[in-house]
């Protein structure tokens, strides 16, 4: 596709509440990543993927926090039982191979980010 | 630990008033360094990547420059349209390829 794609644009969710995330990147980008930003402060990485594996789960705040990615492709982040703390914007990102180095394999493009209220 | 620092947090500047701004890092041995740009309600935008010091990179009114310790993000005769947050991001060669952000400095450029 044209860029990193994301939906819903936006979420208002009551606390309690279960929320499912979605990603598109960009056709042939093997590494996906998840990202959360709160207000004023700066990109928090919370899992990364490449291919359908996910090597690096460290920034995953909780168990309520869980991600997947099928077919080397979409993914879909999912948070169980909201709360207040976890409104945030959260931001997919995907680039072609970051195990390269010294490329251009591993410049990040992002989705413009889904913004998540929780009441 | 693995850090990464960028000031000032926030910079008013008047149209053609050049200026810098700074990243500092912390890692166990630097992968890449990377600056983007992020406008209000948008997702942030790839700029550069630097991979060793010395190594300069231009664009339009930017050149990014990097040392063994920081970055710098040159902003030369800036435009209203440069106003935004610039995002500088580390990545570490053995930590599994994860990114590190700074949080970033708000740039508002004067007309």
């Amino acid at each position: 596709g044209a860029g990193v794609s994301q939906s819903p644009s936006n979420k208002v969710t009551e606390k309690g509440k279960d929320v499912e995330l979605r990603c598109d990147p960009i056709s042939g980008h093997t590494a996906l990543y998840w990202y959360r930003q709160s207000l004023g402060q700066g990109l928090e990485f919370l899992i990364y993927f490449q291919g359908n594996s996910a090597p690096d789960k460290s920034g995953l705040p909780s168990d309520r926090f869980s991600a997947e990615r099928t077919g080397g492709s979409v993914s879909t982040l999912t948070i169980q039982r909201t709360q207040q703390e976890d409104s945030a914007v959260y931001l997919c990102a995907s680039s072609l191979d970051p195990l390269l180095a010294y490329s251009s394999y591993n410049e990040q493009f992002f989705g413009p980010g889904t913004r998540l209220t929780v009441l | 630990e693995d850090q990464v620092t960028q000031s000032p947090e926030a910079l008013r500047l008047q149209e053609g008033e050049s200026s810098s701004l700074n990243c500092s890092y912390t890692v166990s041995g630097l992968r890449g360094l990377f600056w983007y740009r992020q406008d209000p309600g948008k997702g942030p935008e790839f700029l550069f990547t630097l991979y060793s010091a010395g190594e300069e990179k231009e664009k339009e009114r930017l050149k990014a420059t990097l040392t063994k310790k920081e970055s710098f993000l040159h902003i030369t005769a800036p435009k209203p349209e440069d106003s935004a947050t610039y995002l500088c991001a580390v990545q570490a060669r053995n930590r599994d390829d994860k990114i590190i952000f700074g949080k970033g400095t708000r740039l508002h450029i004067l007309p």
